[in-house]
């Protein structure tokens, strides 16, 4: 099956500054690359996805890129804000048995 | 409102005390699924559902069962709890597999 990888499990930034979480799958079938942010005692919440027919996408402070022959994708997260404190995962799937998540970053944003 | 309605929020059980967990959606979603968070594990997957009366095993199904006779509802199953389930359990859905999952808030579940 499909396996994860999440880089860092703790990140500490400014705030103002640039944050990068890393992943890296196994399976070159999985063609889905979503990310989610999970708030202390709150569900998980799609923040940012994409395909693997997609190089790179770009949701306003948020982008994600995709490095299909690497089997790499990444979340930049830029001028952080406080609020973007949280639990961030990555996952990779879009199989016929959904989805497989990283262990997650906490990422911490420093007044 | 699009959601996924998971009952109960909290439950406190003893070994062995069979017990369900609910999970509903109200957006036509064909494929829903189960997960377990625990620290320093991230979210694993027990069981999913591709549609009605098709289930299959995630990587952590041991000890845990659930059916899908209805597109709506897929109720997750404890047929004798153990203090190693104890966890937060998140259901989730999506029109498919290929797009984001709709979370449920999540059941934090203590066997003792």
């Amino acid at each position: 099956g499909e396996n994860v990888e999440q880089h860092p499990s703790t990140l500490s930034v400014q705030e103002g500054d640039s944050a990068v979480i890393k992943c890296t799958y196994s399976d070159s079938a999985s063609n889905y690359f979503p990310w989610y942010k999970q708030e202390l005692g709150k569900r998980p919440q799609l923040i940012i996805d994409i395909r693997s027919n997609v190089g790179e996408k770009k949701d306003q402070r948020i982008a994600v890129t995709l490095n299909k022959t690497a089997k790499h994708f990444s979340l930049h997260i830029t001028e952080t804000q406080p609020e973007d404190s949280a639990v961030y995962f990555c996952a990779a799937g879009g199989g016929a048995d959904g989805l497989t998540f990283g262990k997650g970053t906490h990422l911490i944003i420093q007044p | 409102e699009a959601q996924v309605t998971q009952n109960p929020r909290y439950l406190i059980t003893v070994t062995g005390k069979k017990l369900t967990v609910t999970c509903s959606q109200n957006m036509n979603h064909e494929y829903m699924s189960w997960y377990r968070q625990d620290p320093g594990l991230g979210l694993r997957q027990i069981y999913y559902s591709m549609n009605v009366e098709v289930t299959d095993k995630g990587d952590v199904p041991e000890g845990y069962k659930v059916s899908r006779k209805e597109k709506r509802n897929f109720p997750l199953i404890l047929e004798s709890p153990s203090p190693n389930q104890t966890s937060l359990y998140f259901c989730a859905s999506s029109f498919g597999t290929g797009a984001g999952y709709t979370f449920g808030s999540g059941t934090r579940l203590t066997v003792v």
